[in-house]
């Protein structure tokens, strides 16, 4: 089943302790990319990739870092989490982007 | 001002009831036009792309105006199953972003 698989789906954790949320995608897509949803603003985006070693900032990339080593994955990298991360994070890939992307099931984070 | 505007809702409409949700655009570059649907606490799936010449798929309809920047979509005989968050959403040409609407919540009722 072609999918964008997050991990994990659910994260409570403390500022400051490092963390990684996973993202794997097995339809072989050049584009992936990061957003996260929060109330009242949408989805916004962190990172993209446009293949293996190529990255670049979204929307709002402070406190977020991101590696594409391979296609499939692209893990989403907290150094120093902090409260105003709390969010629902997505992981997305497409083929192309003007032909839509096919997101994760999300992430919720909550950081305390 | 916002890349893409929606109204929020909620719509609430009876099963049967045909709805259309508007959504404006700023960036007069932008090459590709979405509607996504998203249910509660689920990611968002892609509905349909939207073309110049508008295009339908079964009971929903999409329409695209370049010249007011404007997006819109339809939906005939409103199902239950119906219920969720439309997105809007855009995609600049060149870019790889997407901007997103903050959708519009619809309710269809029994």
């Amino acid at each position: 089943e072609a999918q964008v698989t997050q991990n994990p789906r659910y994260l409570i954790t403390v500022t400051g302790k490092k963390l990684t949320v996973t993202c794997s995608q097995n339809m072989n897509h050049e584009y992936m990319s990061w957003y996260r949803q929060d109330p009242g603003l949408g989805l916004r985006q962190i990172y993209y990739s446009m293949n293996v070693e190529v990255t670049d900032k979204g929307d709002v990339p402070e406190g977020y870092k991101v590696s594409r080593k391979e296609k499939r994955n692209f893990p989403l990298i907290l150094e120093s989490p902090s409260p105003n991360q709390t969010s629902l994070y997505f992981c997305a890939s497409s083929l192309m982007g003007a032909y839509g992307y096919t997101f994760g099931s999300g992430t919720r984070l909550t950081v305390v | 001002r916002k890349e893409v505007e929606q109204d929020p809702g909620p719509f609430n409409v009876p099963e049967g009831a045909t709805v259309a949700f508007n959504c404006t655009y700023s960036n007069s570059a932008s090459q590709s036009f979405f509607w996504y649907r998203q249910d509660c606490r689920k990611e968002p799936k892609l509905l349909m792309s939207v073309y110049s010449s508008g295009n339908e798929d079964g009971r929903f309809t999409a329409q695209l105006n370049r010249a007011s920047q404007y997006i819109s979509l339809l939906i005939r005989d409103s199902k239950l199953s119906d219920s969720a968050t439309y997105l809007c959403v855009v995609n600049e040409a060149g870019a790889n972003n997407l901007f997103f609407g903050t959708g519009t919540r619809l309710t269809v009722i029994p």
